[in-house]
Formats: C-alpha cells, sequence, structure tokens
C-alpha cells in the first residue's frame, strides 16, 4: 500500500459544478497538507496548504482535512473550464527540509463549458 | 529571477548516455528540491539541498544519479549510463526557508526521454 492514495479518474464535470477531490493517507505523522494544480506539461502550482485537521477555504476552494480518518478533500465550487487540470495532493511530517513532500498519484479533472 | 528556472525543458538521449539538468532557483531561496514525475504518477522526492550541502539524498534511486549545488545557488542533476527507466520529467523546485510546505515554488520541469 502507498503512503498516499489518490484516484487518478479522469473526472469530468460541466461548468458550475462542485467537484470533490480526495485522498487518504496511512501515516499518522504526517502533519502538513498540501493540494497543487498542475496543468499539461507545466509543474505544480501550491493551491491550498492546512496544517492537522479542519478546514480552510480560499475563493471557490476549500481543503478539508480529517486526521482521525487519514483523509483529505478539496472542493472546486463553481468549477470553470480553466480548472481543468490534474490536482495533486501532498503532505509532510514536518516543516523542516528533510521531510520531503509525499504526493499522490494526481486526479485529472475537467471542466466541461 | 522571477520563478524556478530548468534547463533544458526537453531531452532526448541514448540509452547508456550521460545526462545533466540545470536548475536555477529563486533568487535567496536557501533550499532546493529535485523530484521525479513519471508518467501518470505523483512527484516522488530525490534530493534535498540547504544551501551548498545535500541534507538529504534519500530519493535518488541508485549511484547512477548524483546532483550537485556548488555555490548554493544553481544545481545540476546528473545521470550517468541512462536507462530507458529514467525517462520522466525532473522537476526542481526552491523554498525561502527550511522547506514549510505553504512556500515551496516548482519550475516547469525537465522532460527527459530515453530511447
Amino acid at each position: 500500500q502507498k503512503e498516499v492514495e489518490q484516484d487518478p479518474g479522469p473526472l469530468s464535470v460541466p461548468e458550475g459544478a462542485i467537484v470533490s477531490l480526495n485522498c487518504t493517507y496511512s501515516n499518522s505523522a504526517f502533519q502538513y497538507f498540501m493540494w497543487y494544480r498542475q496543468y499539461s506539461r507545466k509543474g505544480p502550482e501550491l493551491l491550498m496548504y492546512t496544517y492537522s485537521s479542519g478546514n480552510k477555504e480560499d475563493g471557490r476552494f476549500t481543503a478539508q482535512v480529517d486526521k482521525s480518518s487519514k483523509y483529505i478533500s478539496l472542493f472546486i465550487r463553481d468549477s470553470q473550464p480553466s480548472d481543468s487540470a490534474t490536482y495533486l495532493c501532498a503532505m509532510t511530517r514536518g516543516v523542516s527540509g528533510n521531510t520531503p513532500l509525499v504526493f499522490g498519484k494526481g486526479t485529472r479533472l475537467s471542466v466541461i463549458a | 529571477g522571477a520563478g524556478v528556472s530548468q534547463t533544458p525543458s526537453n531531452k532526448v538521449t541514448e540509452k547508456g548516455k550521460y545526462v545533466e539538468l540545470r536548475c536555477d532557483p529563486i533568487s535567496g531561496h536557501t533550499a532546493l528540491y529535485w523530484y521525479r514525475q513519471s508518467l501518470g504518477q505523483g512527484p516522488e522526492f530525490l534530493i534535498y539541498f540547504q544551501g551548498t550541502g545535500a541534507a538529504d539524498d534519500s530519493g535518488l534511486p541508485n549511484d547512477r544519479f548524483f546532483a550537485v549545488r556548488p555555490e548554493g545557488s544553481v544545481s545540476t542533476l546528473k545521470i550517468q549510463r541512462t536507462e530507458r527507466g529514467d525517462s520522466a520529467v525532473y522537476l526542481c523546485a526552491s523554498s525561502q526557508d527550511r522547506g514549510s510546505g505553504n512556500t515551496i515554488y516548482f519550475g516547469e520541469g525537465s522532460w527527459l526521454t530515453v530511447v
């Protein structure tokens, strides 16, 4: 079993839909949780960053962390065609550089106009 | 520079050849990372530099892979005797401090194809 599991999709939704993306993990030492967006042939771009359990909202994006279930989610409201990309969850034990990010496989999202 | 710069953006090489991939981090960033992303997978950690020294090289797959950062800025990832399985996107990232997750910036990657 990989440390971080993420359904690769693809996921296709109509414009305006609410999108739910999620990851599960096995390492209870993970404390910091991130979502990255990656457009085709581009590098990952940080979208959301959360420490420990709870919710965080930024515009149309909401990140949720449930450490008791080892489950994290990203919600996208009012999805737009420009949201079409691969979404990667990532997590780490700490903030020092020698605790590298562990990524999921990424979920490929298409928002259809 | 404005962002993390990686060269070449694309490299096709023959099996057995030597390859160098270069990363120019954001100016002033002391931490530098190399990750490898295979098709359909998330990035996997290779090596982390804090300044000039490799603080963690536990992700390097074998001794054909080596990276340097001699002056604490530009880094070069070196791959000897390339194999077809080395084909992937090699991502470089940098951060200002010791690497808190909310300040790690990735470059666009070097796409390596070994034929």
